[in-house]
């Protein structure tokens, strides 16, 4: 496709179930960035892939969190055990190559509710 | 405090008017991106800057690195510019470029 996808695009479970949810980068981009947004409150930084690096995995809330990125493509980011604070809206963005400042090309969200 | 901020929060203009959104930042940074983010939630990427001025359509964005600011223009506003406007930017001190996000600017623009 021509820009970043993710799945699902909404997503409602319950409270302690598991969840997954994946992004499609766009072909060739090399860096992945997960990121969420809750409810009033701004953007934050989950996890971030460069190639084969080890991820940055610096902004995960809890250790309930978790992600990967197979092939150095599709990445699903999982949680377990939710919570109803993990209602959110998870965005998935990819860049081209690590470098100053590069655009990040954002995928539509997963919007994620925990009842 | 946070590391980038904008301001204002809400904005309310007519149609016609002059927009102009402000962002600042209190660490060093590679360079800067202003986003905008429609009601459905989508966000796109409009510009990303490290010095001067950049033009596209009726926006216009500028950065003063010394200063640590950098402010978003929107020429003749459209109902159809009415959205979130976020400024980020990637830390210098963090690896890689995850980016750190003012808390949005809420735009509306009447007809």
């Amino acid at each position: 496709g021509a820009g970043v996808s993710q799945s699902p695009s909404n997503k409602v479970t319950e409270k302690g179930k598991d969840v997954e949810l994946r992004c499609d980068p766009i072909s060739g981009h090399t860096a992945l960035y997960w990121y969420r947004q809750s409810l009033g409150q701004g953007l934050e930084f989950l996890i971030y892939f460069q190639g084969n690096s080890a991820p940055d995995k610096s902004g995960l809330p809890s250790d309930r969190f978790s992600a990967e990125r197979t092939g150095g493509s599709v990445s699903t980011l999982t949680i377990q055990r939710t919570q109803q604070e993990d209602s959110a809206v998870y965005l998935c963005a990819s860049s081209f190559q690590q470098g100053d400042g590069e655009t990040q090309y954002f995928g539509p969200g997963t919007r994620l509710l925990v009842l | 405090k946070n590391e980038v901020e904008q301001s204002p929060q809400n904005l309310t203009a007519q149609e016609g008017e002059f927009i102009t959104i402000n962002c600042s930042y209190s660490v060093g940074i590679s360079a800067l991106h202003w986003l905008q983010q429609h009601p459905g939630g989508g966000i796109v990427s409009l510009f990303m800057l490290s010095s001067g001025k950049k033009k596209h359509g009726r926006l216009i964005a500028t950065i003063n690195i010394q200063e640590k600011h950098s402010s978003l223009h929107i020429t003749a506003s459209h109902p159809r510019d009415s959205a979130v406007y976020i400024c980020a930017a990637p830390m210098i001190k963090a690896a890689g470029n995850k980016l750190t996000f003012g808390g949005g600017t809420r735009v509306l623009v009447k007809p």
